[in-house]
């Protein structure tokens, strides 16, 4: 069985600044996906960034990048610039060979003016 | 956006009734997936299905069955609703393997009474 967890409920930053979300995860696969998206208000749920797990480089989109340490199981997304549009719910989710995505609790993420 | 749409959006029902829930894509993925949200628990997979007529459990499908006799149809259905099936309801689907991100439809709200 695969899990994620996301241990921090709540996170706020001030615009601007630079917010980091921590994730961990634990699968027996060697060759796994690991995703945030992000939750805002309207209830869509967008895909924020994806990573590979046999890439060792870390995936970057503009301001969103992310932070994957393989042995450590460890995937933190990390949000440049905050904006008042960052705020919103954000899940960490790791899919594996049975292609069934699986996610954590998630983070509410603020951000003050 | 994926054209992937639930209906209802929102619904309220009485305890012991049946209710369907319908998604509907436009987009000719293989992969179509239900997922229910609740607070504390983030999203987790109700059931999915890897093709017309193939389908499979996810760690919450006590009380629930799903039926796909066309690709881009895929429908849950609550035999007897309990209030414990109140949640917002998201399907949604992907064009592959693991490496494909899922793509959300809006949600449904269901309520039972």
């Amino acid at each position: 069985a695969q899990t994620v967890t996301q241990s921090q409920p709540e996170m706020s930053v001030q615009e601007a600044e630079t917010v980091t979300l921590s994730c961990t995860y634990d699968t027996s696969e060697s060759d796994y996906y690991l995703f945030w998206y992000k939750q805002p208000p309207s209830r869509q749920m967008i895909l924020v960034i994806r990573q590979e797990a046999y890439k060792q480089q870390n995936a970057t989109e503009n301001r969103f990048s992310v932070n994957f340490q393989k042995a450590a199981k460890s995937f933190s997304l990390k949000i440049s610039d905050s904006q008042l549009g960052d705020a919103a719910m954000y899940f960490c989710a790791l899919t594996g060979a049975n292609s069934k995505l699986t996610f954590g609790k998630g983070i509410t993420l603020s951000v003050r003016p | 956006d994926a054209g992937i749409t639930q209906s209802p959006r929102h619904k309220v029902t009485e305890t012991g009734t049946p209710v369907t829930l319908r998604c509907h894509q436009t987009e000719n993925h293989r992969y179509m997936y239900w997922y229910r949200q609740d607070p504390g628990h983030g999203l987790r997979l109700i059931h999915y299905s890897y093709g017309v007529k193939d389908t499979d459990k996810g760690e919450v499908s006590d009380g629930y069955s799903v039926s796909r006799s066309k690709t881009e149809d895929f429908l849950l259905t609550l035999e007897s609703a309990t209030s414990s099936q109140t949640s917002v309801y998201f399907c949604a689907i992907s064009e592959s393997t693991r490496d494909s991100p899922l793509h959300f439809g809006n949600g449904t709200r269901l309520t039972v009474t």
